[in-house]
């Protein structure tokens, strides 16, 4: 099998830096996509493809890959972006998903 | 606008089956593979299954593998996903989500998801 880790938690002040990391053996040989989840939302994609953002998701989020760690990165973080934060990536045939990463914005 | 509303979720007794549905519209269905996600109360994201665009290739998760199928009829727009032998663990809020593109591989991710369907299993 093949495993995700993410930190639990993440806390960051408005307007600060929210680092949110992934990492799983030889991560960088895959394609990481992140989603937030607000709680009673569906799920929104925020990055996919390692570092590529979808229409509409805000210049704040960035992402990238290399060798064991994928980061996904929120710059100037709003109180909006707070959320449950999940890595994701194709491996053996299956969809798996990080545990997740609360972000909460103080 | 890409659009998916699931239905078919209630709750059910350990061992039963229930078939969720997924309509799908602001897209072209037959276009796309997609995906069925869950989330069990307090627990993350899990990866339930994928189906190719024609419907001719499938993957499941392990924890569901034998238990549940899924299915889809490009001319309804319509995903489903067959639960038998339900279990306790199963329950879940489930999300049928679209695929970015015709196969599941390893550029994969979802692009779009629906508000979810809940399910229930007592034991």
């Amino acid at each position: 099998s093949y495993d995700l880790t993410q930190p639990p938690s993440v806390s960051v002040s408005p307007g600060q830096t929210a680092s949110i990391t992934c990492s799983g053996d030889r991560l960088g040989d895959k394609y990481v996509c992140w989603y937030q989840h607000k709680a009673g939302q569906s799920p929104v994609l925020v990055i996919y493809q390692n570092s590529k953002r979808p229409s509409g998701i805000p210049e704040r989020f960035s992402g990238s890959n290399s060798e064991n760690t994928a980061t996904l990165t929120i710059s100037g973080t709003l109180a909006m972006d707070e959320a449950d934060y999940y890595c994701q990536v194709y491996h053996s045939s299956a969809g798996l998903f990080g545990p997740g990463t609360k972000v909460t914005v103080l | 606008e890409v659009q998916l509303f699931e239905s078919g979720g209630g709750l059910v007794q350990s061992g039963g089956s229930l078939r969720l549905s997924c309509a799908a519209s602001g897209f072209t269905f037959s276009s796309y593979a997609m995906s069925w996600v869950r989330q069990a109360p307090g627990k993350g994201l899990e990866w339930v299954s994928g189906i190719s665009d024609a419907g001719d290739i499938t993957y499941s998760a392990d924890s569901v593998q034998g238990r549940f199928t899924i299915s889809r009829d490009n001319p309804k727009s319509t995903l489903y996903l067959q639960m038998h032998s339900l279990k306790a663990e199963d329950t879940a809020i489930y999300y049928c989500a679209k695929d970015h593109r015709s196969s599941f591989g390893h550029q994969f991710y979802l692009e779009s998801w629906g508000q979810g369907t809940l399910v229930t299993v007592s034991s």
